[in-house]
């Protein structure tokens, strides 16, 4: 089973669409949540941290369930600018400090 | 806003050379790692590195990789014989004094290596 799962899209949505991606990991010791954004051939940025208790930045709500290991990211009003693959990410201690596990990406498309 | 500096941004290299990627992480920054990312497939972590010495590597990083911090500014990922399947985007990363990712987790912009 891979560490970090993601449904690989393409979302394609109109401008102004509300779209959602989803998220599970296997490692139930996992300690900290993430989305990434990737554009194309860059490095990942950091979009948000996400917390059990949901926590919203602008346009952008994440969503954290640890007892089903589930993750979510929900873009209301999408932009253009928003087409990037989105990488759902989680940390997992060792030895005194944290990794960072990939998921594969959800590429997001969003056209006017 | 401090950056973490990579270079070459491209590196092309013959199969059997040996190759150095460099990478300046910010100033005051403790923990630094090396990520890649082969075209069209996920960001996988190589190995960290902490107080002078690696804290984990992954199973892609076998003898053939090592990594150095030679001057207290540079941190370098050497591969010391290139084979085809190197041929990647290689992600330099470094977090903040107290350590983990909720501390100010830091990539440079890549080199992209590519082995002939």
């Amino acid at each position: 089973r891979k560490e970090v799962e993601q449904d690989p899209g393409p979302f394609n949505v109109p401008e102004g669409a509300t779209v959602a991606f989803n998220c599970t990991y296997s490692n139930s010791a996992s300690q900290s949540f993430f989305w990434y954004r990737q554009d194309c051939r860059k490095e990942p940025k950091l979009l948000m941290s996400v917390y059990s208790s949901g926590n919203e930045d602008g346009r952008f709500t994440a969503q954290l369930n640890r007892a089903s290991q589930y993750i979510s990211l929900l873009i209301r009003d999408s932009k253009l600018s928003d087409s990037a693959t989105y990488l759902c990410v989680v940390t997992f201690s060792s030895g005194g400090y944290n990794k960072l596990i990939f998921g594969a990406g959800t590429r997001l498309a969003v056209h006017p | 806003e401090p950056e973490v500096t990579q270079t070459p941004s491209h590196q092309v290299t013959q199969m059997g050379q040996e190759v150095i990627l460099r990478c300046v992480p910010i100033s005051n920054h403790l923990y630094f790692y090396w990520y890649r990312q082969i075209l069209g497939q996920k960001v996988e972590f190589l190995v960290s590195f902490y107080n002078n010495e690696i804290s984990e590597k992954s199973e892609i990083f076998d003898d053939q990789f090592s990594v150095e911090r030679p001057d207290g500014s540079n941190f370098t990922l050497k591969i010391r014989s290139t084979k085809l399947e190197d041929s990647a985007m290689y992600f330099c990363a470094s977090n903040g004094p107290r350590g983990g990712a909720d501390y100010g987790y830091t990539f440079g912009s890549g080199t992209r290596l590519t082995v002939v």
